[in-house]
């Protein structure tokens, strides 16, 4: 079956790092996007990865590990409207997208 | 858990023609439904949104009378793209609101691929 897989929640400090995790088993793949969504407001476009490595934009970074499944958000300087939730989202070989729950991160002072 | 459908996955139509999607919410009740558009590797753009029983509101710059949004019932919407057109091509994607598992949620369906010929 199809399966997307990344932290319900976490939490981290103003100014540090942090990393979300998402681990996906699909039929076929044909890219990973990232998504910010404010609660109430409509997604916002982060990063799409179709082949291995790492794309930085910023104090946002993604990495993508096609043989292993695997992507990561990486947020660094972390500011306080940084709290939101990400969402890993995969396109398989269909074009259909496969949304993961998202992870709500929490930022504290 | 809940899911949203949308169908069909994908359509191909010639050019003139009008095309409808549906997107379902399945096991939850959905009191709003959210239509966005996403282009080849870029954000999803929020078209209109529509609560149960009343009008679409459409963001700016999307016509209304070329995308026709009907919300009919809490677990259907549909999308109708009206004498479409090439530029027309590209992903429609729908999201439900409701409460699902006793909680105020949002879930995405799986988009329709239209590709107007």
């Amino acid at each position: 079956g199809q399966n997307i897989d990344q932290p319900t929640e976490m939490t981290a400090t103003e100014g540090a790092i942090v990393q979300i995790n998402c681990t996906y088993q699909t039929s076929g793949f044909n890219g990973l996007f990232w998504y910010q969504q404010h609660a109430g407001e409509a997604p916002t476009f982060l990063s799409y990865n179709v082949l291995d490595g790492l794309e930085e934009k910023g104090r946002f970074s993604s990495f993508l590990s096609r043989s292993k499944g695997y992507s990561y958000l990486l947020l660094k300087e972390l500011q306080m409207k940084d709290s939101a939730s990400y969402l890993c989202v995969i396109m398989d070989s269909n074009y259909q997208l496969i949304w993961g729950a998202g992870t709500k991160l929490i930022i504290k002072p | 858990g809940a899911v949203v459908s949308q169908h069909p996955s994908r359509v191909i139509c010639k050019s003139g023609t009008s095309v409808k999607i549906e997107c379902r919410s399945l096991d939850f009740q959905a009191t709003t439904m959210f239509w966005y558009r996403q282009f080849p590797k870029k954000s999803l753009m929020l078209m209109a949104t529509s609560n149960e029983g009343s009008k679409a509101t459409y963001e700016q710059g999307v016509e209304k009378d070329k995308f026709l949004i009907n919300h009919a019932s809490l677990t259907l919407s549909t999308l109708t793209v009206t004498s479409a057109h090439p530029e027309d091509s590209s992903f429609y994607i729908c999201s439900a609101r409701g409460l699902a598992e006793q909680k105020e949620t949002q879930y995405f369906g799986p988009g329709t691929r239209l590709l107007v010929l």
